[in-house]
C-alpha cells in the first residue's frame, strides 16, 4: 500500500525557516517524481515544487522562488522541502504528493505550516 | 501562472448529472491532454478522480467522466451520489517552465 507521511509542519515567526518531510512506503521511491502542494486556509490547491526521481528537473512557482529548496533522498525513501524566509502568505497544510506524467496519484495527510508572529 | 477558472460552485440532486468547467489557455488546457481532476472532503487530502482529460484510475466509478473542448476542459458527474458532495479541482500540466497549474475549486452541493 502506498503510503506518504508528513511532517515537520508547526508555528514559525515571519523570516523565520522550517523543513518539511515526506516519508515514502509501498512502491520504489526511486523511480518517481515528487511534488509539494499546498493549501493556505479555506483556499484552493497551489503547486509548489516538483523534483525528478534523479533529481535532475527541480522547478517551483514563482512565489517561493529563491526562499525554498526541494530535495530528496532515495536510499531514505524520503522529500523534503527546506523553507526560508518564510511570509505570513506560506501559511497552508502543505501535502506531498506522488507524480505520473503530472498527475499526483497519491497524497499524504498534510502538514500544517503557520507563519505568524 | 494563473489559475484554471472553475465555477465556485454548482449542485444537483441525487440521481442527476452535474458537469464542472475548467477554462485555462492555449498554454495548459489547451495545449496538453494532461488535464486531472481531484476531489477533496472537508479535512481530507485530494483524491485523484480523472487523468489525462478522460482515464479514471482504478477504484473511481464510471459515473465520473472528462472531456475537453479547446481551452476548457470538463468533469461529468453523473448519478449523483450525496457522497459525491465535496470540492473539485482541476488540474493542467502547463509546460516545462511552470509544470503544473490549479483551477481554484468547484464546491458541490448534493441537495
Amino acid at each position: 500500500e502506498v503510503q506518504l507521511v508528513e511532517s515537520g509542519g508547526g508555528l514559525v515567526k515571519p523570516g523565520g525557516s522550517l523543513r518539511l518531510s515526506c516519508a515514502a512506503s509501498g512502491f520504489t521511491f526511486s523511480s518517481y517524481s515528487m511534488n509539494w502542494v499546498r493549501q493556505a486556509p479555506g483556499k484552493g490547491l497551489e503547486w509548489v515544487s516538483s523534483i525528478s526521481s534523479s533529481n535532475t528537473y527541480i522547478y517551483y512557482v514563482d512565489s517561493v522562488k529563491g526562499r525554498f529548496t526541494i530535495s530528496r533522498d532515495n536510499a531514505k525513501n524520503s522529500l523534503y522541502l527546506q523553507m526560508n524566509s518564510l511570509r505570513a502568505e506560506d501559511t497552508a497544510v502543505y501535502y506531498c504528493a506522488r507524480d505520473v506524467s503530472a498527475h499526483f496519484d497519491y497524497w499524504g495527510q498534510g502538514t500544517l505550516v503557520t507563519v505568524s508572529s | 501562472q494563473s489559475a484554471l477558472t472553475q465555477p465556485r460552485s454548482v449542485s444537483g440532486s441525487p440521481g442527476q448529472s452535474v458537469t464542472i468547467s475548467c477554462t485555462g489557455t492555449s498554454s495548459d488546457v489547451g495545449g496538453y491532454n494532461y488535464v486531472s481532476w481531484y476531489q477533496q472532503h472537508p479535512g481530507k487530502a485530494p483524491k485523484l478522480m480523472l487523468y489525462d482529460v478522460t482515464k479514471r484510475p482504478s477504484g473511481v466509478p464510471d459515473r465520473f467522466s472528462g472531456s475537453k473542448s479547446g481551452n476548457t476542459a470538463s468533469l461529468t458527474i453523473s448519478g449523483l451520489q450525496v457522497e459525491d458532495e465535496a470540492d473539485y479541482y482541476c488540474c493542467s500540466y502547463a509546460g516545462s517552465y511552470t509544470f503544473v497549474v490549479f483551477g481554484g475549486g468547484t464546491k458541490l452541493t448534493v441537495l
